[in-house]
């Protein structure tokens, strides 16, 4: 199985900063990358797809970028809604995976 | 509009078998392919398995046999059936629809049914 690797698994970032997050695949996934945003009791929500394709209805301050192994997941200007866990998951191969998440708080 | 509901019970006894019914709304099965997540509390996200719009089956071999999907397309319903449930099977399950053109990406979600084992 491929293993996914997120870090870091918490951040604490100010309103209108610019908060970056990591995601390492334990082998090469050709940007079969997507991000998940998860708030507090609910359900995922798609973000992000194929490393940089931004689903319908997302706000265009999240960004995605990457290749082979490495991702990353960039919000500008931070706002309160943002608060959340935020996952990586592998779409190259069966199972798909996810990465263990990380917990973004408000400073 | 594209909906997915999980039912299922908030308990089940060590050793018995879990069963969870995803009724879909807003699209067809025999179009998209459904998929079933779970998540432990405070944990991360688990892939589970997956039922094609064919009819065929996936599972997450971590499940090996105690797995398994099924349909009624009629319905619109996607089942989830689990044997010999353990407490670190306690977990939200989630089932959700796959995006039509990139295998293994979910674009709606279920709210999930926090099923707990209990001993």
């Amino acid at each position: 199985d491929i293993q996914m690797t997120q870090s870091p698994a918490s951040l604490s970032a100010s309103l209108g900063e610019t908060v970056t997050i990591e995601c390492l695949a334990s082998e090469d996934i050709y940007s079969n990358l997507a991000w998940y945003q998860q708030k507090p009791g609910k359900s995922p929500q798609l973000l992000i797809y194929y490393a940089n394709s931004l689903n319908d209805g997302v706000p265009s301050r999240f960004s995605g970028s990457g290749s082979g192994t490495q991702y990353s997941l960039k919000i500008n200007s931070l706002q309160s809604e943002d608060v959340s866990i935020y996952f990586c998951q592998q779409n190259y191969d069966s199972p798909w995976t996810f990465g263990g998440g990380t917990k973004l708080e408000l400073k | 509009q594209v909906q997915l509901k999980e039912t299922g019970p908030d308990l089940v006894q060590l050793t018995q078998t879990l069963s969870i019914t995803c009724t879909v709304s807003g699209f067809s099965l025999t179009t998209y392919n459904v998929h079933w997540v779970r998540q432990p509390p405070g944990k991360g996200l688990e892939w589970m398995g997956a039922m094609w719009n064919g009819g065929g089956t996936d599972y997450n071999s971590a499940f090996k046999s105690r797995l398994s999907i099924s349909r009624d397309t009629s319905k619109s319903q996607v089942f989830l059936k689990m044997n010999s449930l353990q407490t670190d099977d306690t977990a939200k399950y989630f089932c959700a629809r796959e995006v039509g053109n990139y295998p293994g990406v979910f674009d709606y979600w279920g709210q999930g049914v926090m099923v707990t084992v209990s001993s």
